[in-house]
Formats: C-alpha cells, sequence, structure tokens
C-alpha cells in the first residue's frame, strides 16, 4: 500500500531533551516536506527537500534540523525541544515538488513540558 | 513574502445551498492546491491547480483558479453532511531555484453542514 509513515505517533517529552519524528514514504517519491498545525494558524511549511541531499527552509525552521540522506526517509530532528513546539506535526511527499499532490502521513502529536 | 488568506475561517450550511471558499494570495504564484482535513485526521489532496483559469470538479467540488487576481475558489453544490470537514488552500512559491518547493497554507475555512 502506497503510504507515508511517521513514528512515534504521539510523544510527550520536556525541555531540552533531543529528539526525532521519523517520516518514510514508499512511492519512490522526489520531494519530501515537514509542517506544523496550531490552532488558528493552518499549516506552516518547517523544511522541505526537492531530493536526496537537497533540503531548504521553509517558513518556520527555527529549532528543527532535518535530514535526508536517502530518497525514502526524511527524519525531523529537534536538538532542544522547547514547550512553544508543542504542536500536531505532518510529513508529506509528492512525485515531485512541481503540479503533483502532495501525501500525508498521519500525524505526530509532540508535547513538550 | 506569500501570505495566503481563506475566507470565511468558518462556514455553516444548510444540506442542499451551494457556497463559495475564497483564497487570496499576496505574490505570483502558478501553483494552489486545496486540501480537506477531517477532525482527527490528516490531509487529504483534492485539487492541484497549475494555471490560470484551470477549473477542476470532483462531485460537489468545484476549484478554480485567477493567477491575475490571485485568486482561488472553492464552490460546493448542493452541500451534503458528508462534505463537511477542514477545507485548506496552499500556494507555492514563484521566486525560482529550489523555492518552487516551498508552500505557504491559508488559515483554513471550517466547513459545517446541517441538515
Amino acid at each position: 500500500e502506497a503510504q507515508v509513515t511517521q513514528n512515534p505517533r504521539y510523544l510527550i517529552t520536556v525541555t531540552g531533551k533531543k529528539l526525532t519524528v521519523t517520516c518514510s514514504q514508499n512511492m519512490n517519491h522526489e520531494y519530501m516536506s515537514w509542517y506544523r498545525q496550531d490552532p488558528g494558524l493552518g499549516l506552516r511549511q518547517i523544511y522541505y527537500s526537492m531530493n536526496v541531499e537537497v533540503t531548504d527552509k521553509g517558513d518556520v525552521p527555527e529549532g528543527y534540523k532535518v535530514s535526508r540522506k536517502e530518497k525514502r526517509n526524511f527524519p525531523l530532528i529537534l536538538e532542544s525541544p522547547s514547550p512553544n513546539q508543542t504542536s500536531l506535526y505532518f510529513c508529506a511527499s509528492s512525485l515531485q515538488a512541481y503540479s503533483y499532490e502532495q501525501y500525508f502521513g498521519p500525524g505526530t502529536r509532540l508535547t513538550v513540558t | 513574502e506569500l501570505k495566503v488568506e481563506q475566507n470565511p475561517l468558518f462556514l455553516s450550511m444548510q444540506e442542499g445551498k451551494n457556497y463559495t471558499i475564497y483564497c487570496n494570495y499576496s505574490t505570483t504564484s502558478d501553483r494552489l492546491y486545496w486540501y480537506r482535513q477531517d477532525p482527527g485526521k490528516s490531509l487529504e489532496s483534492l485539487f492541484v491547480l497549475l494555471s490560470n483559469g484551470a477549473v477542476k470538479q470532483e462531485g460537489r467540488l468545484m476549484a478554480s483558479l485567477d493567477t491575475k487576481a490571485r485568486l482561488s475558489t472553492l464552490h460546493i453544490t448542493a452541500a451534503v453532511h458528508d462534505l463537511s470537514a477542514t477545507y485548506f488552500c496552499a500556494a507555492a512559491d514563484n521566486a525560482g531555484g529550489t523555492s518552487y518547493g516551498k508552500l505557504t497554507f491559508g488559515q483554513g475555512t471550517i466547513l459545517t453542514v446541517h441538515p
């Protein structure tokens, strides 16, 4: 089944404790992206990757890191999480950035205390 | 900086009625996307609009794009309860280079369809 998977789906952590949210797709897509969703703000793009080894900042990259070492995986790293990073995170992928629909993962709800 | 605004943000409709959601964006963009999100769920792609005058239809939903007016619309025809969801539009950056991977979303329109 074609899908985007994220792990974990739910995470409660403490300020400053490094964490990684994994994202994997099995559709051989070039483009992958991370978003955070907060009430009243819609979705905001954190980072995106046009293809392997090419990543770029979205609108809210501060406090996050990403890497794209292989096509299928695009992990989101929070080196020192803070409470303002409490949010619902979505990973998405598409065949290419231009002209194709994005497929979204199920979401990861992160709480930082 | 590209900004995207949707209106209305909340829409309560009666079944059988028609209505339109508007998506305005602030700078040149040649790609506009519409997504649907059900409560507690992920996002589902509805439409990808790639050129001025593009119109796409799926069931009771029709989306259009006017790049000159920097406006996209999502028209709902004869609403049914199953259409209750949050609808997002998103515009792509047109600045060139790898920036065309950058997407800006609107705030979302919460649609509730009543019997």
